[in-house]
C-alpha cells in the first residue's frame, strides 16, 4: 500500500546537536511539506517542495533545513539554531497542480531536546 | 490572507449525543476548507473537504460539515458521537484560490472530550 513513513516515531536530542528526520513517500506525489505541532497552536509549516531539487520556506523556517534530491525523499534536519525544537514534526505529500487534492500525512516524529 | 478560528478549544459531549465543533474561515476567493482528526501520537486522517461543489459536505465515520458563505463558517458535525470520535479535530483552508503552492493553513484545533 502506498503511503508515507516517518522515522523515527521518537527522537532525542541533546542541546546544540543537528538531527535529521526522515520522510519517504511511495505514492509519487510532487509535493511534499514538513509541518511542527505545539499544543494548542494547530500545525505551522515549515518548509515545503512542489518538485525535486527546488523548495520554499514557509513560516517558520529558522534553524531548519530541508534536500529534495529524490521525488520519495524530503528529510527535514533540526539544527542547533532552533531555539526551541521540542514538538511534533508531520510530514505530508500531494499530487502536484491546483486545488485541495488528496494531502496524505505521515504518522509523525516527536522530538524531544534533552 | 486566509485564516481559520475554530471557536471552542476544548468540547465534551457525552456518548450517543450531538457533536458540533465550530470553524469560522477568513478569505478572499472562495476557499478549499478540510477537517481532519488527530487521535494521539497519530498523524492527520481527512474527514471531509469542500471545494466548491455541494455546500453540504459528507465526510468519514459519519460526519458531516456545512459550507455558509454569507457567515464564512464551516462547522463540523455528527448526530450521535461514539467513544471512539475522542480525538483532536482541526479546521484547515488552503492557501491559494489556484491552489499553487497547496500550502494548508491550520485552526488551532479542538479537542473532542466524548463521555460515557
Amino acid at each position: 500500500d502506498g503511503g508515507i513513513t516517518q522515522s523515527p516515531k521518537y527522537l532525542f536530542r541533546k542541546e546544540g546537536q543537528n538531527v535529521t528526520l526522515s520522510c519517504e513517500q511511495n505514492l509519487n506525489h510532487d509535493a511534499m511539506y514538513w509541518y511542527r505541532q505545539d499544543p494548542g497552536q494547530g500545525l505551522r509549516l515549515i518548509y515545503y517542495s512542489q518538485i525535486v531539487n527546488d523548495f520554499q520556506k514557509g513560516d517558520i523556517a529558522e534553524g531548519y533545513s530541508v534536500s529534495r534530491e529524490k521525488k520519495e525523499s524530503f528529510p527535514l534536519t533540526v539544527t542547533s539554531a532552533q531555539k526551541n525544537p521540542t514538538a511534533f514534526y508531520l510530514c505530508a505529500s500531494r499530487p502536484g497542480g491546483s486545488g485541495g487534492k488528496g494531502y496524505t500525512f505521515g504518522s509523525g516524529t516527536r522530538l524531544t531536546v534533552v | 490572507a486566509q485564516s481559520v478560528t475554530q471557536l471552542d478549544s476544548h468540547v465534551s459531549v457525552s456518548e450517543g449525543t450531538p457533536v458540533l465543533l465550530r470553524c469560522n474561515y477568513s478569505s478572499s476567493y472562495s476557499p478549499s476548507l478540510f477537517w481532519y482528526v488527530q487521535h494521539p501520537n497519530k498523524g492527520l486522517q481527512l474527514l471531509l473537504k469542500y471545494t466548491s461543489a455541494a455546500t453540504l459536505v459528507k465526510g468519514i465515520n459519519g460526519f458531516e460539515a456545512e459550507f455558509k458563505k454569507s457567515e464564512t463558517s464551516f462547522h463540523l458535525t455528527k448526530p450521535s458521537a461514539h467513544m471512539s470520535d475522542a480525538a483532536e479535530y482541526f479546521c484547515v483552508v488552503s492557501d491559494s484560490p489556484s491552489g499553487n503552492t497547496g500550502k494548508l493553513i491550520f485552526g488551532q484545533g479542538t479537542t473532542l472530550q466524548v463521555k460515557p
